[in-house]
Order: C-alpha cells, then structure tokens, then sequence
C-alpha cells in the first residue's frame, strides 16, 4: 500500500518566493495534518482537515501560510513570501478519523531551506 | 494546547545496556502514542496507550502509561544500534473529539556498536 506522499523531498529557495509543498494523503483516509519540524521547537501542529474541510488553523504562524485541501487525495501548504526562519522540515500526515487513539501516518517531509 | 515534557533531550548508550526514557505532562491525556522516527523519515507509530496503568510490550521495548494518565515511560531492554532515532510521545486531549495531537520534542536515542 502507498504512504502518505509528498513532494518535492527538498526545496531552496531564495527569500521572498512563493513555496509550495504538496501531499497525497493514503487513500480512505478522512483526516489529513501538516507539522512543521525544527530542533528548537520540535514538531508542531500547523492545521489539519477533516473530510477536506480545516478544522483548526491556529498554529499556522501567520498571514504568510496557507493550505488548501481541494479533494479528498491532495493537499497544499503554501509559504508567501517566505522568509529564513520558515526552513525546517514540514511533515504531512493522514489518520482515518482526527482523534487521538487513531495512528497518524506521516509522509517523509520536505527540508526547506530559506536562504 | 497541553505540553509534553520529554526527558532526556539526548541520550548516547552502549549496545546491551537498559534506558528508560520519559514523557511528562501536568494534564490528562485520553490516550498517548509513542512514535520513532530516523534520520530523513518521517515518524512511525510504535504503539498506542488508552487506559491509565497500561503496559504494552513491543519485542524488547516496554510503553507504560501512568495511573493517572499524565505520564508515560519506555522502557529498552539489551539496547541495539537499530534502536537508534528520535523517540516521541504524543497526546490527544480532545476526549475523541477533533483536536489533534500534541507531540513532545523528543528523546535522540544513539546506541552505540
């Protein structure tokens, strides 16, 4: 069975671009979870869907991020303009429902790197 | 948003060797998951822990979950070299409802040959 897909593995870009991460989360799958991880604050939280929908945007940072989930098997984070301090490792996952007894699958990151 | 508390940040042990690596919390959580995650992959489930006083065992790793469901502990006994990665705990507060979870930072874990 495929995992949680995501692309590109690595991106650098120069500050100001516009980024974009994309996911495929595993088919079936009704809930999907974008983290963002750094050696300073570990893995955090940013938004996650359910049925397609975002339920809870709060650790997005700020006006810069968004995400989109258009279907039920795609999902965009987008940085505009980015900035250094956006670099770190930003994880997708899918779980079938969003509560917390149920395993979450993750995808093996994107390493954005902000010069 | 709960905070998890994990201890040790690192820790650098010889092969065969015992360790016990902790995830503290002063809120209760309804159920807690240990992940393990290597250099350039994302984190993968290790097991799931519901009921307070919970112990499961997986090969040579022991999760336990505290009485009171604030705490939780893993356990590796005769540690090998493919233990090592990054050790995780997550806790979901929402009582089954549509929070996500919250993850610790971590214990880095190198077992040495």
């Amino acid at each position: 069975d495929a995992g949680v897909i995501q692309s590109p593995r690595h991106e650098v870009t120069e500050m100001g671009q516009e980024v974009t991460l994309r996911c495929k989360p595993i088919s079936g799958h009704n809930s999907l979870f974008w983290y963002r991880q750094t050696m300073m604050r570990g893995l955090e939280l940013l938004i996650y869907f359910n049925n397609n929908v975002p339920i809870d945007d709060s650790g997005m940072p700020e006006d810069r991020f968004s995400a989109k989930m258009p279907n039920a098997s795609f999902s965009t984070l987008k940085i505009q303009p980015s900035e250094p301090r956006d670099s770190a490792v930003y994880f997708c996952a899918s779980s079938l429902t969003p509560g917390g007894a149920q395993p979450q699958h993750f995808g093996d990151g994107t390493r954005l790197s902000i010069l | 948003t709960q905070l998890l508390e994990q201890s040790p940040q690192f820790l650098s042990i010889q092969e065969g060797e015992n360790l016990t690596v902790y995830c503290n919390s002063s809120s209760v959580f309804s159920s807690l998951q240990w992940y393990r995650q290597e250099p350039g992959e994302g984190p993968v489930l290790l097991v799931t822990v519901v009921t307070g006083g919970e112990v499961k065992k997986l090969k040579r790793l022991t999760f336990q979950f505290g009485d009171a469901r604030k705490d939780s502990s893993l356990h590796i006994t005769a540690a090998q070299p493919g233990d090592t990665g990054l050790y995780l705990c997550a806790g979901d507060d929402s009582g089954g409802g549509a929070d996500g979870l919250t993850f610790g930072k971590g214990t880095h874990l190198i077992i040495q040959p």
